[in-house]
């Protein structure tokens, strides 16, 4: 089945750096991926839309300056997380949308990342 | 934003017993989808149902759909202890979006 692939897996940074989170559609091309984060035993709340070649869709109360999302190829969202602080501690997931086949279009999730902000 | 809500939050029940999660919702949907997550981990698609079905089963998985209420249940059944983990209902409309629910914590004991 189609694969979508995240890294890191995990990453621990000190507070006011930046982190990138990578997600990859490793077999087909994803021309819309979807960001979302989850905390301890929360649900997962969706961040932001990323289209390929054109801005990210950020849902209400997103920081669209702190998460900076870009969609550079059909293969590649990348998430930045700039100036980290200890609350955007998280698992942040992305997801890739298959178009490919016209009969069902599905949805496949990355493994996710944990971000440990110190 | 959250439509989903699941219950019970957390259920905790023998091996090879049955488990039910319902989840209920507000706006109107393309399809409802049911995912597993174990702690910690990604998450595992199990089974999607489309607005136009009432009712689906995949393995020892059976969903049932009521649009009319905007519910949905999943039944697990005879379930096992490695079915331990967390289960959450998304929703998805005509613009691709899953908006999740707040899950049910499952655990089965030995």
């Amino acid at each position: 089945g189609a694969v979508v692939s995240q890294h890191p897996s995990w990453v621990i940074c000190k507070s006011g750096t930046s982190v990138k989170i990578e997600c990859r559609s490793l077999d087909f091309q994803a021309t819309t991926m979807f960001w979302y984060r989850q905390f301890p035993k929360q649900s997962l709340m969706l961040m932001a839309t990323s289209n390929e070649g054109s801005k990210a869709t950020y849902e209400q109360g997103v920081e669209k300056d702190k998460f900076l999302i870009n969609h550079a190829s059909l293969t590649l969202s990348t998430l930045t997380v700039t100036s980290a602080h200890p609350e955007d501690s998280s698992f942040y997931i992305c997801s890739a949308l298959n178009t490919g086949n016209w009969a069902e279009n599905t949805i496949y999730f990355g493994e996710g990342s944990w971000l440990t902000v110190v | 934003s959250q439509q989903g809500e699941e219950d019970p939050q957390a259920l905790s029940i023998q091996e090879g017993e049955n488990a039910t999660m319902n989840c209920s919702y507000k706006t109107s949907i393309n399809n409802l989808q049911w995912y597993r997550q174990n702690s910690g981990r990604g998450l595992v698609h199990l089974i999607l149902i489309r607005s136009n079905e009432r009712e689906k089963h995949s393995g020892r998985l059976r969903v049932t759909l009521d649009t009319s209420k905007k519910s949905s249940s999943l039944l697990i059944t005879a379930s096992r202890a490695a079915d331990t983990a967390s289960y959450f209902c998304a929703t998805q409309g005509s613009n691709y979006k899953l908006t999740f629910g707040k899950g049910t914590l499952l655990t089965v004991n030995p």
